[in-house]
């Protein structure tokens, strides 16, 4: 079982771009949720999708999205990027239900600059 | 508003000596909490939650009610322990929504 595994491992772009990161959940995981990890700072909760669906989001704007395909993989949309998007870009999934431990089970992120 | 601070970015002890990485957290209802570690060059990791009340590498935390604390600590820190380690509070009774502190670096000097 190779984890939960993202996509790409980094990427640049400019102010104003769009830029979508790509998920795959452990094996047997059906929720996934995306954080967003400044420099120096703990991971901050961007939102979770459980059946296709956003079921949680955190204090962000619009301008992210995200999907949750029918294999439970899920990705992250960022419109219109700013500066302040730079971050490390963290995919986690987990079990819902009965199975639910609680624990959060990470990939390695997406490293986005914006220049 | 739900928050977990961690007042130490860097924490350095000698192997052999006693570590406490503290933690402190507000919430109004009745919290779930949890530290995550990430080792050098690895991805962030469950080390332990209150609720399973369990020692993992030698690491335990008791959950403070009263003082709203969630400090983990071990007798005697070993090399391999250094690391950036993170407290969190789930956020809620449903879901993946976890408030991170700003993480604790610990370094453990041979």
């Amino acid at each position: 079982d190779a984890g939960v595994t993202q996509s790409p491992t980094h990427l640049i772009k400019t102010r104003g771009q769009q830029v979508t990161l790509r998920c795959s959940p452990k094996s047997g995981h059906d929720t996934v949720s995306w954080y967003q990890q400044a420099l120096g700072q703990g991971p901050q909760f961007i939102f979770q999708y459980y059946e296709e669906e956003e079921r949680q989001r955190g204090n962000f704007p619009d301008r992210f999205s995200g999907h949750q395909f029918p294999n439970y993989s899920s990705e992250l949309n960022v419109n219109a990027l700013l500066l302040g998007d730079s971050a490390l870009y963290l995919c986690a999934s987990s079990l819902i239900g009965r199975g639910d431990t609680g624990e959060l089970f990470f990939g390695e992120g997406s490293r986005l600059t914006v220049l | 508003a739900q928050r977990v601070t961690q007042p130490e970015k860097l924490l350095s002890v000698f192997k052999g000596a006693p570590v406490e990485l503290k933690c402190n957290y507000s919430y109004s209802g009745s919290p779930e909490l949890f530290w995550y570690v990430q080792y050098s060059r690895q991805r962030l990791q469950l080390l332990l939650r209150h609720i399973s009340r369990e020692s993992i590498k030698g690491f335990t935390a008791d959950l403070n009610k009263g003082e709203t604390s969630f400090h983990l600590k071990k007798p005697f820190a070993q090399e391999e322990d250094s690391a950036m380690y993170y407290c969190a509070l789930k956020n809620g009774n449903y879901g993946q929504n976890f408030v991170f502190g700003p993480g604790t670096r610990l370094s453990v000097l041979p």
